[in-house]
């Protein structure tokens, strides 16, 4: 069965600091798509970015990057020199092919917190 | 603007009543979904469509039903069979067309308790 894990349930950091949340995944699918979303205190959850799993090659986007290992099944996010901004609950999500379509399996979450 | 709204934002739920969640966006995606998360817990799923008229439970859809009449619309309806309905239900849709891997958007999610 499809599984996000997320070990890490809360982090607190200080502004400025590194951060690095993992996410490890179990698939049985050969082709697969993972995600990273943020969900601030509004409630909504933000998309951040999709990794086909095919495209290992680490992405990086201003204070965001991301290291995908197929061989650890893992998709770790970094937030260099983090803000109170980033300040959020991060989810870690596999997509899923079902007889009937596409799934989103979620992990449970990272509630980061940066202290000013 | 494009995107996916969700009404009311909070309601409140007496014990042995039925609730309908609102859901509906205009990006034209033919992919719907509800999911619920609980305090401190990830999304699970309820229940899913991938066109009009047609719908699949997810992981938890007891005590909830769903309707997709039209494809810019995808309702909730919490039943009183719902033993513990508190919590916060997030809705999302998602492009099929031609990429297998598109992303979900969701919207700004209902708070529902009961009182």
């Amino acid at each position: 069965a499809q599984k996000v894990t997320q070990a890490q349930t809360e982090i607190s950091v200080v502004e400025k600091e590194d951060v690095t949340l993992d996410c490890v995944y179990e698939t049985r699918d050969t082709t697969y798509y993972l995600f990273w979303y943020k969900q601030p205190p509004s409630g909504e959850l933000v998309f951040l970015i999709r990794r086909n799993s095919f495209d290992e090659q680490n992405e990086i986007s201003g204070r965001y990057s991301w290291n995908f290992q197929k061989s650890t099944s893992s998709f770790n996010f970094t937030i260099t020199a983090s803000q109170v901004v980033d300040s959020a609950v991060y989810f870690c999500a596999l997509s899923e092919e079902t007889n009937y379509g596409q799934n989103f399996v979620f992990g449970p979450g990272t509630r980061l917190s940066v202290l000013p | 603007d494009g995107g996916i709204t969700q009404s009311p934002k909070y309601l409140f739920r007496k014990e042995g009543q039925n609730v309908t969640l609102s859901c509906e966006q205009n990006l034209n995606h033919d992919a719907m979904y509800w999911y619920r998360q609980d305090p401190g817990q990830g999304l699970r799923l309820i229940y899913y469509s991938q066109i009009v008229n047609d719908f699949q439970k997810g992981d938890i859809a007891e005590g909830y039903s769903v309707s997709r009449e039209k494809k810019e619309s995808f309702p909730l309806t919490v039943t009183s069979a719902q033993k513990n309905p508190t919590a916060f239900y997030l809705c999302a849709s998602s492009s099929r067309t031609g990429d297998r891997g598109a992303e979900a958007f969701f919207g700004q999610g209902t708070r529902l308790t009961v009182v």
